[in-house]
């Protein structure tokens, strides 16, 4: 089915451990976003890419990094976890279209110990 | 003062009876998302609008750009629509959310 993959799924990693999210979109979109979710929160952008080779930070972007490897996928690492950095990340890409809307992925359920 | 403020910020109805879930934004903006988050973490998009109003099933969505507020209508709730609701505002290349409003349908 289209849509957006988002692995792994959960994960937990030890402080000062490095990891990476992958995403991949199959609907053509050009934009693609990394987000944190936390408890009372909602969700923070923190990092977008507008178009294949551009990335841009968001609302929360310290202690991350991104790549935009193609069209298709978009990495978020994090090079030395901390546990602030617990939290469900969400991969999401857009169409500016009227008829595409968002979609998001599955989430990633991140616990740093 | 949040970019985007939702009320309420929860609410419990009994089956059957018609929802509206407010959403209220204090910046320009090229189009509003509802969206929808489920127990377990699944969002999905169910609308996006940038001018009047749109439905889908039982789902309506209205916006009045020039008071820059926005409404999303329930018809005939149901226990499975219990979940949690978030108006996001797209403003350039960024998205900006609010804090969502949690749904229980009582069956």
């Amino acid at each position: 089915n289209a849509g957006v993959t988002q692995t792994p799924k959960f994960q937990v990693l030890k402080t000062g451990q490095s990891m990476t999210l992958q995403c991949a979109q199959d609907m053509n979109h050009n934009s693609m976003y990394w987000y944190r979710q936390d408890p009372g929160m909602g969700l923070r952008l923190i990092y977008y890419s507008a178009s294949e080779g551009t990335t841009d930070k968001g609302e929360v972007p310290n202690g991350y990094n991104v790549s935009r490897l193609n069209k298709r996928e978009f990495s978020l690492r994090l090079e030395s976890a901390a546990p602030s950095q617990t939290s469900v990340y969400f991969c999401a890409s857009s169409d500016r279209t009227e008829n595409y809307g968002y979609t998001f992925g599955s989430g990633t359920r991140l616990t740093v110990v | 003062k949040n970019e985007v403020e939702q009320s309420p910020q929860n609410l419990t109805a009994q089956e059957g009876e018609f929802i509206t879930i407010n959403c209220s934004y204090s910046v320009g903006i090229s189009a509003l998302h509802w969206l929808q988050q489920h127990p377990g973490g699944g969002i999905v998009s169910l609308f996006m609008l940038s001018s009047g109003k749109k439905k889908h099933g039982r789902l309506i969505a209205t916006i009045n750009i020039q008071e820059k507020h926005s409404s999303l209508h329930i018809t005939a709730s149901h226990p499975r629509d219990s979940a949690v609701y978030i108006c996001a505002v797209r403003r350039d290349d960024k998205i900006i959310f609010g804090k969502g409003t949690r749904l229980h349908i009582l069956p």
